[in-house]
């Protein structure tokens, strides 16, 4: 199984900031098959970014996604307030399917 | 636009079955090929993959589930359904229904429901 860590736990940011969200995978993620999604509280997960630095349909583009293999990160250029959130990544290129543990961003 | 929405019984005693059904409005459920999943959600394991199935009935499922674990499709009904046997307190989380984006097994999940509460009560 490949177990995800995300870092930091919380980050604690004012609105304009740039966040920087880490993935790091226990063993290689084959063809970049790393999800990114946002959660806000009393909601389902949303969909930010697949296969690495693929932006899903109607994700503003101060989102994006970069990394291979085991190292993955997750920027937010300028951040809005409605970016303050918990957010996850996810495997899917091996089984079982994985998620870390997330990170939440804070308004500082 | 696609949508999906769980459903099913917010209370379910230890040792029983859970069963959980997703409806899909919007489209159909077999028309793009779509591969169709159940994922959980707890304060302390986080998010959990349960388990996918393609519109025609192949099942794949997380190991760790695997022996307590059905999912089905009903393209008829354009629904697909999951039964977690032998239920324990270890099996109380928000459940999930989601869709594989473009119609893809090693792919993300594009498209989720609302979420259901399911709590295993002693």
């Amino acid at each position: 199984e490949i177990v995800l860590t995300q870092s930091p736990g919380t980050l604690s940011l004012s609105p304009g900031e740039r966040a920087t969200l880490s993935c790091r995978a226990s063993q290689s993620v084959s063809s970049s098959y790393l999800a990114w999604y946002q959660q806000k509280p009393g909601q389902a997960p949303r969909l930010l970014i697949y296969g690495a630095s693929s932006r899903a349909t109607g994700i503003p583009d101060r989102f994006s996604g970069s990394g291979s293999g085991t190292d993955f990160t997750l920027t937010i250029s300028r951040l809005e307030p409605e970016d303050f959130a918990v957010y996850y990544c996810q495997q899917y290129g091996g089984s079982p399917r994985t998620f870390g543990q997330g990170t939440k961003v804070e308004i500082k | 636009q696609l949508q999906l929405q769980e459903s099913g019984p917010g209370l379910v005693k230890a040792s029983e079955t859970l069963s959980l059904t997703c409806t899909v409005s919007g489209g159909s459920i077999s028309s793009n090929s779509d591969y169709w999943g159940w994922i959980r959600q707890t304060p302390g394991k986080g998010l959990e993959w349960i388990g996918t199935i393609y519109y025609s009935g192949s099942t794949y499922y997380n190991p760790s589930l695997k022996s307590r674990v059905t999912i089905s499709v009903d393209t008829s009904q354009n629904q697909f359904s999951l039964k977690l046997s032998s239920v324990t307190a270890a099996d109380t989380a928000v459940y999930y229904c989601a869709r594989h984006l473009g119609g893809n097994y090693y792919n993300a999940f594009d498209i989720w429901g609302q979420g259901t509460m399911v709590t295993v009560s002693s």
